[in-house]
């Protein structure tokens, strides 16, 4: 059972380079995560998904995009990478059912990004 | 207010010492909190739940106060490896993601 996967594991990008950072997950979750995390900051929403075919904006959405085409993968798009974007970004995935608590994340162990 | 507001320390305390880290959160319809561990360039891990009762594993004990929207860990004879950041967690308003706060370092020395 591999959890949540995330490649790459490191990555440098020229400005104005696009790329898309993969994410999979193998326990049938249904909710899936996209965060970036600065220096020193907490974690920042970007986007996330319910359920394949659904997807909505976080806290940071701009300059990224997102699609959910299986309940396994989802991928994050950078396009026009800028330094801005210089981070490091989680993937998460949790199994959310209606009226029942919310269990917590399972988190990828992070791509770092740098654009230059 | 922010969301989630934590003291970003860093607490540094010798071995065997307890050690308590306070969270508030502003979103009183929160129904769900959660203490992770993030140690250095490494993802965040769940550490505990926090429930209203009030629960414990182990050395650590985790607080709810709903009415004054506060959330408490406490750790006991503190260990070299419980050296990491603790991240303070609550569900948004929507019920759909987690908030985090920008965390609390601990720094355990022998």
């Amino acid at each position: 059972n591999a959890g949540v996967t995330q490649t790459p594991k490191f990555r440098i990008l020229k400005i104005g380079q696009s790329m898309t950072l993969q994410c999979a997950q193998d326990m049938n979750h249904n909710y899936m995560y996209w965060y970036r995390q600065d220096p020193g900051m907490g974690l920042k929403l970007i986007y996330y998904s319910v359920g394949a075919g659904i997807t909505d904006k976080g806290e940071v959405p701009n300059g990224y995009n997102v699609s959910r085409s299986t309940t396994e993968d989802f991928p994050l798009r950078l396009e026009l990478a800028a330094p801005s974007q210089t981070s490091v970004y989680f993937c998460a995935s949790s199994i959310v059912v209606s009226d029942s608590p919310n269990y917590g994340y399972t988190f990828g162990s992070g791509t770092r990004l740098t654009v230059v | 207010r922010k969301e989630v507001e934590q003291d970003p320390g860093p607490f540094n305390v010798p071995e065997g010492a307890t050690v308590a880290f306070n969270c508030t959160y502003s979103n009183s319809a929160s129904q769900s909190f959660f203490w992770y561990r993030q140690d250095c360039r490494k993802e965040p891990k769940l550490l505990m739940s926090v429930y209203s009762s009030g629960n414990e594993d182990g050395r650590f004990t985790a607080q709810l106060n709903r009415a004054s929207q506060y959330i408490s860990l406490l750790i006991r004879d503190s260990k070299l490896s419980d050296s990491a950041t603790y991240l303070c967690v609550a569900v948004n308003q929507a019920g759909t993601a987690l908030i985090f706060g920008k965390g609390t370092t601990l720094s355990v020395s022998s």
